[in-house]
């Protein structure tokens, strides 16, 4: 079985610009997760999406979004990206809500220059 | 609010030798998850052990074993036997049981331990 797959794995911006990070689960998860990974920051919850609908949201600015589709593939999007949003992007997928162990991507690697 | 704390950045250990690294967390709740996680090079981060509070047995994992402490809220990780391949960054992390608005709850991380193996 297919593991967690984060598309692009690098990514460079430069400030101003809009950014989209893909997120495919592994087969059959239907929740995923977003964090963002920094050297100052470490590791903070950006959202959470189960059957569409985002169920938990992190304390970031609304120039973070992101989207959940029927297949429980997912987006997230970042527009007028600022340096400070230089990071490691990590996608989580998990089978439902029920306190289920959580798979992890190797992340988006994405530069704001 | 629940918080993590990592009290070592980075820790050594000879191959074959056992190391600890050490996690405290603090929260009002009295049921919830605790897990370390290792992020090697590649960066995926990957579930190394899990531990349900509510449970009084320390969990184990091979090599991998913890020593859970509810009411001084501490949470380390000991590997035995340690290996070149168990060099890697280590997060303690902590989630809620409680389903808020149809959410399984988000991981609040520590800030981390760098683990080196020397051979």
């Amino acid at each position: 079985k297919a593991g967690v797959t984060q598309t692009p794995r690098y990514l460079i911006k430069t400030r101003g610009q809009q950014v989209t990070l893909s997120c495919s689960p592994i087969s059959g998860h239907r929740s995923v997760s977003w964090y963002q990974q920094t050297p100052g920051q470490g590791l903070q919850f950006l959202f959470e999406y189960f059957s569409e609908t985002q169920r938990n949201k992190g304390n970031f600015p609304g120039r973070f979004s992101g989207r959940q589709f029927s297949n429980s593939r997912s987006e997230m999007n970042v527009s007028t990206l600022e340096l400070g949003d230089s990071a490691l992007y990590l996608c989580a997928s998990s089978v439902g809500l029920s306190n289920e162990k959580l798979f992890f991507g190797s992340g988006t690697q994405l530069s704001v220059l | 609010a629940q918080t993590v704390t990592q009290s070592q950045p980075e820790m050594s250990v000879q191959e074959a030798e056992t190391v600890t690294l050490s996690c405290t967390y603090d929260t009002s709740e009295s049921d919830y998850y605790l897990f370390w996680y290792k992020q090697p090079p590649s960066r995926q981060m990957i579930l190394v052990i899990r531990q349900e509070a509510y449970k009084q047995q320390n969990a184990t994992e091979n090599r991998f074993s913890v020593n859970f402490q509810k009411a001084a809220k501490s949470f380390s990780l000991k590997i035995s036997d340690s290996q070149l391949g168990d060099a890697a960054m280590y997060f303690c992390a902590y989630r809620t049981t409680m389903n808020y608005g149809g959410s399984q709850g988000n991981l609040i991380f520590g800030k981390g331990t760098k683990l080196s193996v020397k051979p």
